[in-house]
């Protein structure tokens, strides 16, 4: 069965700075990643997702994630953080073999101070 | 992309009723998800909703407390049976247009109080 973990229950940065929230997945098979972002009291939003191809995907909003095989990481970055990029951020991996489901990190939450 | 509407975005309930949330999506997708998220959570996955058969519940969810309906390709309800403060919660739709590498798009959650 697949999973992901997101070591990190909260990341605090400051505006300007690089953000960076971590995760790494366990699959059998390749991996299909996805980072979503929930801002208070609304449901999720999908950031980005990795399926083939560059390691380096972009995504919305400036984000962008960096795959890496041997490590089996899929960290989220940004290299200049804003105030209103604070929420949570959670990373998903979809069983593509067996039922498509997805099965999500317990989620990290950013706050980025002015 | 696909756009995912619910009703009803909130509601307060009292013990031992039940509450039909409604899922609307704005185009024809292959799968439609159901799953429960407790505030500053992860999301737990509910069930699976199938379209013209009966739902694939994950172990812990049952037909009994949670019926799911998908009569068409862009619709679906579940119900939350019998409640109790336990049951307290957001619940989220979800959908997702195809089988293969396509990301699944979430509406924008019931967020539920039982008292």
């Amino acid at each position: 069965a697949q999973s992901v973990a997101q070591p990190e229950d909260q990341v605090n940065v400051a505006e300007g700075n690089p953000l960076t929230v971590k995760c790494t997945y366990s699959v059998s098979g390749n991996p299909y990643l996805f980072w979503y972002v929930q801002y208070p009291n609304r449901g999720l939003q999908f950031l980005l997702k990795y399926i083939t191809g560059d390691n380096l995907v972009k995504g919305s909003y400036g984000f962008e994630a960096e795959f890496n095989k041997s490590q089996t990481s899929f960290h989220l970055k940004k290299p200049s953080a804003l105030v209103s990029d604070s929420a949570l951020y959670f990373c998903a991996v979809r069983d593509m073999i067996n039922d498509y489901k997805l099965s999500f990190g317990a989620g990290t939450t950013v706050t980025v101070r002015a | 992309s696909a756009v995912i509407s619910q009703k009803p975005s909130r509601d307060i309930c009292q013990r031992g009723t039940s509450l039909t949330i409604q899922c609307q999506v704005d185009s024809q997708v292959t799968m439609m998800f159901w799953y429960r998220q407790q505030p500053g959570q992860s999301l737990t996955l509910i069930a699976t909703a199938n379209q013209g058969s009966e739902a694939t519940y994950e172990s812990g969810f049952v037909i009994d407390k949670f019926p799911i309906s998908r009569p068409n390709l862009t619709f679906s309800t579940l119900t939350v049976s019998n409640m109790s403060p336990e049951d307290s919660s957001i619940y989220l739709c979800s959908a997702s247009p195809g089988l293969t590498n396509n990301e699944q798009f979430f509406g924008p959650g019931t967020r539920l109080t039982v008292l």
